[in-house]
């Protein structure tokens, strides 16, 4: 357990509506990530963050943002919903030291755009 | 290309058997990181194993073993002994170059479901 927590779990909202996610950590890890998971696709990357208000895009970054004000909480906004970020949203952090270093999930968070 | 590719969609497997999870990666990094995580239909991510294109050793953890093998650029995951609670999605993942943090993304395959069957 990387004391990884996620919210809300689930949410449904309706398309052109401002959604915001919240990845909140305990253990003080620098680098925090968001993906989303769909079918066929795997887990891709959408924003990254190497520090508190120090972020980057990833591969599939197009109709969100991020932000990281403290160290312990990643918020990902999606500013005006469609159905095609109908998804699995995880947060990440990467623990470790060196080439040891590895990358632990929260729960996830079940986005639901109609 | 696809960077990583699991080949497999779905596997079968007898309960107590060994099943090897198939993957192969592509990448022209002389450092890189592979990563196996297990996904049960619960839905959380859980890191199984990892092998650094350095270690001259397969990487193992308990049942798990990663069969690495760097010319042919695949990190084939094994599990031992099947179990009912090995049901679940395989991801096999890859970081390139060293890890430093802002470049520390992981790219995934696509999954392989596997079934263990009683």
């Amino acid at each position: 357990d990387a004391g990884i927590t996620q919210s809300p779990r689930h949410k449904v909202t309706e398309t052109g509506t401002p959604v915001t996610l919240r990845c909140h950590q305990t253990e003080n890890h620098r680098y925090m990530y968001w993906y989303r998971q769909d079918p066929g696709h795997g887990l891709r990357l959408i924003h990254y963050s190497y520090g508190v208000k120090d972020t980057d895009k990833g591969e599939v970054s197009d109709g969100y943002s991020v932000s990281r004000s403290k160290t312990e909480d990643f918020l990902l906004t999606l500013e005006s919903a469609t159905s095609s970020q109908t998804s699995v949203y995880f947060c990440a952090i990467s623990a470790g030291t060196g080439d040891w270093e590895t990358q632990y999930f929260g729960p996830g968070t079940r986005l639901l755009v109609l | 290309a696809q960077k990583i590719t699991q080949t497999q969609p779905g596997m079968f497997v007898q309960e107590k058997e060994a099943v090897t999870l198939d993957c192969t990666y592509d990448t022209s990094d002389q450092s890189y990181g592979l990563f196996w995580y297990k996904q049960p239909s619960s839905g959380e991510m859980i890191f199984l194993i990892y092998q650094g294109s350095y270690d001259e050793q397969n990487a193992t953890e308990g049942r798990y073993s990663l069969n690495f093998q760097k010319a042919r650029k695949s990190a084939n995951l094994v599990i031992s002994a099947s179990q009912l609670g090995d049901s679940a999605m395989y991801f096999c993942a890859m970081r390139e170059g060293l890890p430093s943090g802002s470049n520390y993304k992981l790219t995934f395959g696509k999954g392989t479901l596997l079934t263990v069957n009683p």
